[in-house]
C-alpha cells in the first residue's frame, strides 16, 4: 500500500521560508508517477502548488512559481517543498500526493490524485 | 475564484440520489480527464472516481461518475450518513495556467 508522510515546521514567520518533506512508503518514487504538493487554506478549497517527476521535471502553480521549488531525492524515497517570503495567505494545510500524469508532445493528461498524505498544518504567523 | 464550478452545497435525505455537478471549459474538462475527492471533516481528501468513471478499489458503487463536454457529474445513490463530507473535481487545465485545477467544493448534508 502506497503511503506518504508529510513533515516540516508547523510554524513559520512572516518573509521566511516554508519547508516540508514528504516521505513516500510502499512504492518506490523511481519506479514513476509524478509527486506533488497540494495545499488547503482553512476553511476553503484545494490549490495545487507544483509537481516533480524522478527525473527532476517539475510544473508549478504559475501564481507561485517565482516562490516555489520542489526536489525529489530518490535515495531516501522521498520529495520536498520550499516556499519562500510566505505570509499569512500561505496558511493552510499542505499535502502532499502521488499524481497518475502522463504528458506528451505537449499534452498532458491527469487521470488522478490517487494517493494523499494525512496533510500538516502551517501557520504562518510571527 | 476557482477554475471549476461546484454548487457550494447540496441535500438529501438518507437512502435517496444526489448529484454534484462540475462546470468548465474546453481548457480543461472539455479536453481531459475528470477525478472527484471525498474529504470528510478534518482528514485528507479521498479519490473516489478517475478517468472520468473508474472506481478505485474499495469504492462502492454508489459513487458513479460521468462527462459530457465541458461538464462532468458526480452521483452518489442509496445515501449515508457516513457520505457527508465535501466533494471536490479535479482535472488539467491546458491554458496558459497549465496545471491541475480543482472546484471550489460541495458539501454534502445527509439530511
Amino acid at each position: 500500500q502506497v503511503q506518504l508522510q508529510e513533515s516540516g515546521p508547523g510554524l513559520v514567520k512572516p518573509s521566511e521560508t516554508l519547508s516540508l518533506t514528504c516521505a513516500v512508503s510502499g512504492y518506490s518514487i523511481s519506479s514513476g508517477y509524478y509527486w506533488g504538493w497540494i495545499r488547503q487554506p482553512p476553511g476553503k478549497g484545494l490549490e495545487w502548488i507544483g509537481s516533480i517527476y524522478h527525473s527532476g521535471s517539475t510544473y508549478y502553480n504559475p501564481s507561485l512559481k517565482s516562490r516555489v521549488t520542489i526536489s525529489v531525492d530518490t535515495s531516501k524515497n522521498q520529495f520536498s517543498l520550499k516556499l519562500s517570503s510566505v505570509t499569512a495567505a500561505d496558511t493552510a494545510v499542505y499535502y502532499c500526493a502521488r499524481a497518475d500524469l502522463f504528458c506528451s508532445g505537449g499534452s498532458c493528461f491527469l487521470r488522478a490524485f490517487d494517493y494523499w498524505g494525512q496533510g500538516t498544518l502551517v501557520t504562518v504567523s510571527s | 475564484q476557482s477554475v471549476l464550478t461546484q454548487p457550494p452545497s447540496v441535500s438529501a435525505a438518507p437512502g435517496q440520489k444526489v448529484t454534484i455537478s462540475c462546470s468548465g471549459s474546453s481548457s480543461n474538462i472539455g479536453n481531459n480527464y475528470v477525478s472527484w475527492y471525498q474529504q470528510l471533516p478534518g482528514t485528507a481528501p479521498k479519490l473516489l472516481i478517475y478517468e472520468n468513471n473508474k472506481r478505485p478499489s474499495g469504492i462502492p458503487d454508489r459513487f458513479s461518475g460521468s462527462k459530457s463536454g465541458t461538464s462532468a457529474t458526480l452521483g452518489i445513490t442509496g445515501l449515508q450518513t457516513g457520505d457527508e463530507a465535501d466533494y471536490y473535481c479535479g482535472t488539467w487545465d491546458s491554458s496558459l495556467s497549465a496545471g491541475p485545477v480543482f472546484g471550489g467544493g460541495t458539501k454534502l448534508t445527509v439530511l
